[in-house]
């Protein structure tokens, strides 16, 4: 089945204390995203990357970190979390967006909290 | 830079009521827009898509048309059932790859 998973679904953290949510996706795409949700402001860009060992910044890389060192991963780092970073993550990924109307594929959302 | 702006919600209808949940972008390029669709505690899924102008969309009764001239893509269903409350994104893409969506409208359909 063709999908995108993530890992955590859940989770509750402290200030400071670094974590990985995991992101993998089964379509051999080329393209993926990180989003975050907040009530009000709909779905944020964080990070971006085009193929391997390409990243870019969205529009609020601002407290995160990704690599992608294969294609089918894409996890998102926090390296020092803080409170404001509460919020309900996605990730996505699809075939490269040049070719228009590729559909984006969504995983189920990572929900953090910080406190 | 991009951005989308839905209308404000959240939309109440009764069920078989007429649906419209407006949406406007601006955008340099040529973008290709999209309709995403959020049930409770799920992810994102696409509604429908539209890649150039005049183009319509169309999926589970749902429609919206690309209109370049007034750079809207508004969505629109004749008879809303109660299993189509959700959260809807208006979104767009440029060929750089960079994803921008509106706001979401929260849409409740009572029997």
């Amino acid at each position: 089945e063709a999908q995108v998973t993530q890992n955590p679904r859940y989770l509750i953290t402290v200030t400071g204390k670094k974590l990985t949510v995991t992101c993998s996706q089964n379509m051999n795409h080329e393209y993926m995203s990180w989003y975050r949700q907040d009530p009000g402001l709909g779905l944020r860009q964080i990070y971006y990357s085009m193929n391997v060992e390409v990243t870019d910044k969205g529009d609020v890389p601002e407290g995160y970190k990704v690599s992608r060192k294969e294609k089918r991963n894409f996890p998102l780092i926090l390296e020092s979390p803080s409170p404001n970073q509460t919020s309900l993550y996605f990730c996505a990924s699809s075939a490269i967006p040049g070719l228009k109307g590729y559909e984006q594929y969504f995983g189920p959302g990572t929900r953090l909290t910080v406190t | 830079g991009n951005s989308v702006t839905q209308m404000e919600g959240p939309v109440t209808l009764s069920e078989e009521a007429f649906l419209t949940i407006n949406c406007t972008y601006t955008a340099t390029g040529y973008p290709s827009l999209f309709w995403y669709v959020q049930y409770p505690g799920e992810g994102l899924q696409l509604l429908l898509k539209a890649t150039k102008a005049d183009d319509k969309g169309s999926n589970k009764g749902f429609e919206a048309t690309y209109r370049k001239e007034t750079t809207s893509f508004h969505l629109e269903k004749g008879s809303v059932q109660v299993s189509d409350s959700a959260v809807y994104f208006c979104a767009l893409i440029t060929n750089y790859g960079k994803l921008t969506f509106g706001q979401g409208t929260i849409l409740t359909v009572h029997p």
